[in-house]
């Protein structure tokens, strides 16, 4: 069973270019989390999709980012005119329908997104 | 969300144990207390969950006192590879949540 994927896993953009980043959760899992990591920090929540739903989008800045997760694909974070504040480690997670007794949520490997 | 205090780094070498703690005041009667291991480059992997008293597993052992807190996260026998980030995480432990990140406790295993 393949962990969470995510690509790119490197990512530059000049600034006001716009950044996609992809997210595949594992098999069977319908939620999907995303965290922003900037440098020498813990992970900040970003929102928290089920399969065409946006469910939590508390952590999200209000203006240039977005999310989806479409019924069939990958979940999509958007940035549109990235800056240089934008710079980070991207990380998403996903967790399956039951958790079951214990709950955890499984990570990617991260995109690292460079604004130059 | 309760918050959570840790050490900011801790050191040890091979082959000891390494007990981390950390305090969270303000628990609430429904929160777990989850822990999380990340290593440089790389997403956090789940290590351990547990409600009360003593929760083991084939890497680690969480450590609750019965007034829940503080826990401790306890190390058998670390190696190098266990050199990483400990995140210790306070909230609902089961259904659907958001997990809340603190800074960690980078643990450094010398030879």
């Amino acid at each position: 069973n393949a962990g969470v994927m995510q690509n790119p896993r490197h990512l530059v953009r000049r600034r006001g270019q716009e950044a996609r980043l992809r997210c595949s959760p594992m098999k069977g899992h319908s939620h999907v989390y995303w965290y922003r990591q900037l440098p020498e920090e813990g992970l900040k929540f970003m929102v928290y999709l089920q399969k065409e739903n946006i469910i939590d989008e508390s952590g999200m800045p209000k203006e240039r980012f977005s999310a989806e997760f479409p019924k069939e694909g990958p979940s999509i974070l958007r940035i549109q005119q990235v800056v240089r504040g934008d710079s980070a480690a991207y990380f998403c997670a996903s967790s399956p329908v039951s958790p079951g007794e214990v709950y955890e949520q499984y990570f990617g490997p991260g995109t690292r997104l460079t604004v130059t | 969300l309760a918050k959570t205090t840790q050490p900011i780094s801790m050191d040890s070498y091979e082959g000891q144990e390494v007990n981390i703690t950390c305090s969270h005041n303000n628990i609430a009667t429904n929160d777990y207390i989850t822990w999380y291991q990340q290593f440089p480059s790389q997403g956090p992997r789940f290590i351990i969950q547990g409600y009360k008293t003593k929760v083991t597993n084939e890497v680690a052992s969480l450590f609750i006192p019965a007034d829940r807190k503080s826990s401790t996260l306890s190390l058998p026998r670390v190696s190098l590879s266990d050199t990483a980030v400990y995140y210790c995480l306070v909230g609902k432990g089961k259904g659907y949540s958001t997990l809340t990140f603190g800074k960690g406790t980078m643990l450094l295993v010398s030879p």
